[in-house]
């Protein structure tokens, strides 16, 4: 079956301009989970989805970042107002379910920021 | 807070080598503990995994790890290294009181000679 999708692959973007990427988990799977790596570093987690609910946002960095799931299947990451900080890989995984499962990381959107 | 510390940033072994790459971990608990491969422009893949049982894990690609608790360590092992081995290697720590969201350390970048 397909893996996890992410989309678009790149995308670049002025200072102050509002993003939105989109993840697009393997069938079934409940928990996806958000990750942000920056270029030489490993990937750094921003949040966890449950089913249709945010279980852990503790990773975002401020309130400019937001994400849904509202279905229980896609999820979109959303940036307002993007810095040019906030270039990076964003990375979608998801899995079974949360707990002693695999998770299967999507390609990434590279996200470049003016 | 967990935390994963990853010594070497790059190393460099000549084809049919051995190698090793190290991870040090911090966890409160008995720590869910990961390796994944990364390729230029290819999203993680698993290599192996550690729960619990056996501390010494086989995984994909000829590739083992050992749980060392007392050394908080769970380094990276592969008798004979090949050209296609060359990619980013990240060791992550699963935090199973949090839906399992993961700790990367910084990544090792492994390079094979000829």
């Amino acid at each position: 079956g397909a893996g996890v999708s992410q989309t678009p692959s790149n995308k670049v973007t002025e200072k102050g301009k509002y993003v939105e990427l989109r993840c697009d988990p393997i069938s079934g799977h409940t928990a996806l989970y958000w990750y942000r790596q920056s270029l030489g570093q490993g990937p750094e987690f921003l949040i966890y989805f449950q089913g249709t609910g945010a279980a852990d946002d503790s990773g975002l960095p401020n309130d400019r970042f937001f994400a849904v799931r509202p279905e229980g299947s896609v999820s979109t990451l959303k940036i307002q107002r993007t810095e040019r900080g906030d270039s990076a890989v964003y990375l979608c995984a998801s899995s079974g379910t949360s707990y002693n499962n695999e998770q299967f990381f999507g390609p990434g959107t590279r996200l470049t920021v003016l | 807070a967990q935390s994963v510390t990853q010594p070497d940033i790059h190393i460099t072994v000549s084809e049919g080598a051995s190698l090793e790459l190290r991870c040090n971990y911090s966890y409160g608990a008995t720590p869910y503990l990961f390796w994944y491969v990364q390729s230029p422009g290819q999203g993680l893949q698993l290599l192996l995994k550690y729960f619990s049982g056996d501390t010494l894990v086989q995984g994909i690609k000829g590739f083992e790890a050992e749980f060392k608790r007392s050394q908080s360590s769970f380094n990276l092992r592969k008798p004979s290294v090949h050209w296609s081995d060359a990619a980013e290697y990240f060791c992550a720590v699963g935090d199973n009181n949090a839906g399992n969201m993961l700790t990367f350390g910084g990544g090792t970048r492994l390079m094979v000679k000829p």
